[in-house]
């Protein structure tokens, strides 16, 4: 199975600035990683495709890159909304596999 | 537009079983996969594996290969998942995924 190493676990921030959670890849996927926003009680929302694709729908200050088997996802201008857990996860081979999860703290 | 409703909150006993539903709209059924994902309390995300909803084929993830089944109500446009012999470790919120819609998830709380 693909690992996912995802970091930081958690990671506090003030209004307006930009954070980056990060995914490692245990081997090649070829860009094949969505992240995901998930708020307490509620469903998973995908933020982002094909490592950089924006859903429809989904702020700008939201980005996605990569690097060899690293992931990035970046938040600008944080808002307080959020705040949330986010997760990466591979849609490159079955089982299909998620990072462990970063929960993002709005100061 | 595309929803994915599922069924309520399950309160379970050790070794019974149970059958979530989830009711597919907005879409053809037959087009897509349905894959299921585990989240248990305060934890992260677990795929459990996806269901053919052409063929009715499942295919599971390695820690739910045992007590999980997937299966298709194809002229109603809904999947389900029966957790059988249930164990405290199955206490979680169940979600059905097609693609970047997911359902609002089930609860499922093992208790004696």
């Amino acid at each position: 199975d693909i690992q996912m190493t995802q970091s930081p676990a958690s990671l506090s921030a003030s209004l307006g600035e930009t954070v980056t959670i990060e995914c490692l890849a245990s081997e090649d996927i070829y860009s094949n990683l969505a992240w995901y926003q998930q708020k307490p009680g509620k469903s998973p929302q995908l933020l982002i495709y094909d490592a950089s694709t924006l859903q429809d729908g989904v702020p700008s200050r939201f980005s996605g890159s990569e690097s060899g088997t690293q992931y990035s996802l970046e938040i600008n201008s944080l808002q307080s909304e959020d705040a949330a857990t986010y997760f990466c996860q591979q849609h490159h081979d079955y089982p299909l596999t998620f990072g462990s999860g970063t929960k993002l703290e709005i100061k | 537009q595309i929803q994915l409703v599922q069924s309520g909150p399950e309160l379970k006993k050790p070794g019974e079983s149970l059958k979530i539903s989830c009711k597919a709209s907005g879409y053809t059924f037959t087009d897509y996969a349905m894959q299921w994902v585990k989240q248990a309390p305060g934890k992260g995300l677990q795929y459990m594996g996806w269901i053919n909803t052409q063929t009715g084929k499942p295919t599971y993830a390695d820690d739910f290969k045992e007590r999980f089944v997937f299966s298709l109500e194809t002229s109603a446009s809904t999947a389900y998942l029966q957790i059988n012999n249930l164990k405290n470790e199955d206490t979680a919120t169940y979600f059905c995924a097609r693609g970047s819609t997911w359902g609002q998830g089930v609860m499922v709380t093992v208790s004696s």
